[in-house]
């Protein structure tokens, strides 16, 4: 079975703080994403990674960035954190070969106040 | 943005009952897929679709990609209490701008059950 893996399930952080989120996936899938969940507007691509060191915006990049060091880990970074950004996050994996069937962690509530 | 509009928003079901629900864009997909998500998980992906006209099973789930690649539609035969939860349709559009592996979502139907 495929697993992905998210480092918090809940997360509080203040406004202005720097934030990472982890995400790590033993399948050895070479797409990674990045999306945020939000009440009345569905699951929005943040950043996606098709390979080691390499990153593509999604369709809300504006106020995070991403690292891809190694193949099965993918980073969610908050620069400084803002209450707009308080959220459901999820992170996804998914072959290359077939990028569309995507295979979910179980999410990261953030809280930022 | 491209847009999906799922229907209906939510329904309730008694165990036993046949579902559908429905996803429709006005744009050409060439994917399409439907995952479920339990409440404090992630989704889960039940079916995925790549051609026109395409019907596909997953036990008691059946999913169609629409003649005319703009819609999709998902049926739930003989419904179980553990069918509860949001199910989500995805796709790709064709002439997405997107980059690969970027999906569309709806923004769910939510099963419940009949009180």
């Amino acid at each position: 079975d495929v697993k992905v893996t998210q480092s918090s399930r809940y997360l509080v952080k203040r406004t202005g703080e720097k934030v990472f989120l982890e995400c790590v996936q033993d399948m050895d899938h070479e797409n990674m994403f990045w999306y945020r969940q939000d009440p009345g507007l569905g699951l929005r691509l943040i950043y996606f990674s098709y390979d080691v060191k390499m990153k593509e915006k999604g369709d809300i990049p504006e106020g995070y960035s991403v690292s891809r060091e190694k193949k099965e880990r993918f980073s969610l970074i908050l620069e400084s954190a803002s209450t707009n950004q308080t959220s459901m996050y999820l992170c996804a994996s998914s072959f290359l070969q077939s990028p569309y069937e995507q295979y979910f962690g179980p999410g990261t509530r953030l809280t930022v106040t | 943005g491209q847009q999906l509009n799922q229907s209906p928003q939510s329904m309730f079901i008694q165990e036993g009952e046949d579902v559908s629900m429905n996803c429709t864009s006005s744009s050409i997909f060439n994917t399409w897929l439907w995952y479920k998500q339990d409440p404090g998980e992630g989704p889960v992906l039940l079916i995925a679709l790549y051609k026109a006209g395409e019907l596909t099973s997953n036990g008691r789930l059946t999913a169609q990609f629409g003649i005319t690649r703009k819609d999709s539609f998902l049926n739930i035969s003989a419904s179980i209490p553990s069918d509860v939860g949001i199910y989500f349709c995805a796709g790709h559009p064709i002439f997405y701008g997107g980059s690969q592996g970027n999906l569309i979502f709806g923004k769910g139907t939510k099963l419940s059950v009949k009180p």
